[in-house]
C-alpha cells in the first residue's frame, strides 16, 4: 500500500544550528502534508503543514519544502533550540485520515 | 476549551480482561481517530469516525471495537486484552474541511497487558 516514509531514524544537532528533517512519500496523489512533533510522554503536536500546490511554507523558526518531483517533503528547523529535542513525524492526507511515517528523534546537544 | 482529553492515563490489565478508553473533545469535530504507538514506532490507525453513527476500520482494528453515539465521545473497548495490545494509545479530532486533514491529539493512554 501506500507509505510514507523516513531517510533518518535519529538526527543529533547542535544548539544553535539549523536541523533538516526528511521524508518521503509514494503517493503522487497526496495533496496534503503535515508535521507533527511529539516531546517524551505526550501526544502529537502540529508544527506546519502544506498543500501539493505550494512549494514552501514558513513558520515560526520552521519551513517545510515541498518537492513533488521526487515525492519528498522536509522539515527545517533555523537556530535548533534544546526544547526541539523531540520526535518528528510527517503525514500525508488521504481522504479521511493521514498517513503516518515513523518519525525522526531530533536530539539537540550544547 | 479542553481539546481532546483521555482517561485513564494508565492501565495494567491482565491477559483476558476488558476496559474502555475514553476519549472526547470539545471543539465540535466532526471526525475522531484512534491510534496506538509502540515503543520507538509510529502511529498506527485502529478505528476512524467521520461523524456519528459512523465508524471504520484503520490499518490494525482487530481486538477492538469502537461506537460513536455522540459527536464528543469516541470510546475504544478492548474486549480480550492480549500482550501485543500493550502500547499507549491515542485518540484525536479533526474537522476535516476543504481538505484540511490536521488533527489534534489527546494527551495518550498507557496500556500496560501482562
Amino acid at each position: 500500500g501506500e507509505s510514507v516514509g523516513l531517510h533518518l531514524p535519529t538526527l543529533s544537532v547542535q544548539e544553535g544550528d539549523n536541523s533538516i528533517i526528511n521524508c518521503a512519500y509514494s503517493n503522487s496523489a497526496s495533496d496534503y502534508f503535515i508535521w507533527y512533533k511529539q516531546e517524551s510522554g505526550k501526544g502529537p503536536q502540529f508544527i506546519i503543514d502544506i498543500r501539493s500546490n505550494m512549494d514552501k511554507r514558513q513558520g515560526q523558526r520552521v519551513t517545510v519544502l515541498l518537492n513533488k518531483t521526487v515525492k519528498h517533503l522536509s522539515l527545517q528547523i533555523a537556530a535548533t533550540q534544546p526544547g526541539d529535542s523531540a520526535v518528528y513525524f510527517c503525514a500525508e492526507g488521504d481522504t479521511d485520515k493521514l498517513i503516518f511515517g515513523t518519525g525522526t528523534r531530533l536530539q539537540v546537544f550544547p | 476549551n479542553a481539546g481532546v482529553t483521555q482517561t485513564p492515563k494508565f492501565r495494567i490489565l491482565k491477559i483476558g480482561q476488558s476496559m474502555t478508553l475514553q476519549c472526547a473533545q470539545d471543539m465540535n469535530h466532526n471526525y475522531m481517530y484512534w491510534y496506538r504507538q509502540d515503543p520507538g514506532m509510529g502511529l498506527k490507525l485502529i478505528y476512524y469516525s467521520v461523524g456519528a453513527g459512523i465508524t471504520d476500520k484503520g490499518e490494525v482494528p482487530n481486538g477492538y471495537n469502537v461506537s460513536r453515539s455522540t459527536t464528543e465521545d469516541f470510546p475504544l473497548r478492548l474486549e480480550l486484552a492480549a500482550p501485543s495490545q500493550t502500547s499507549v494509545y491515542f485518540c484525536a479530532s479533526s474537522y476535516t474541511s476543504g481538505g484540511n486533514y490536521e488533527q489534534y491529539f489527546g494527551p495518550g493512554t498507557r496500556l500496560t497487558v501482562t
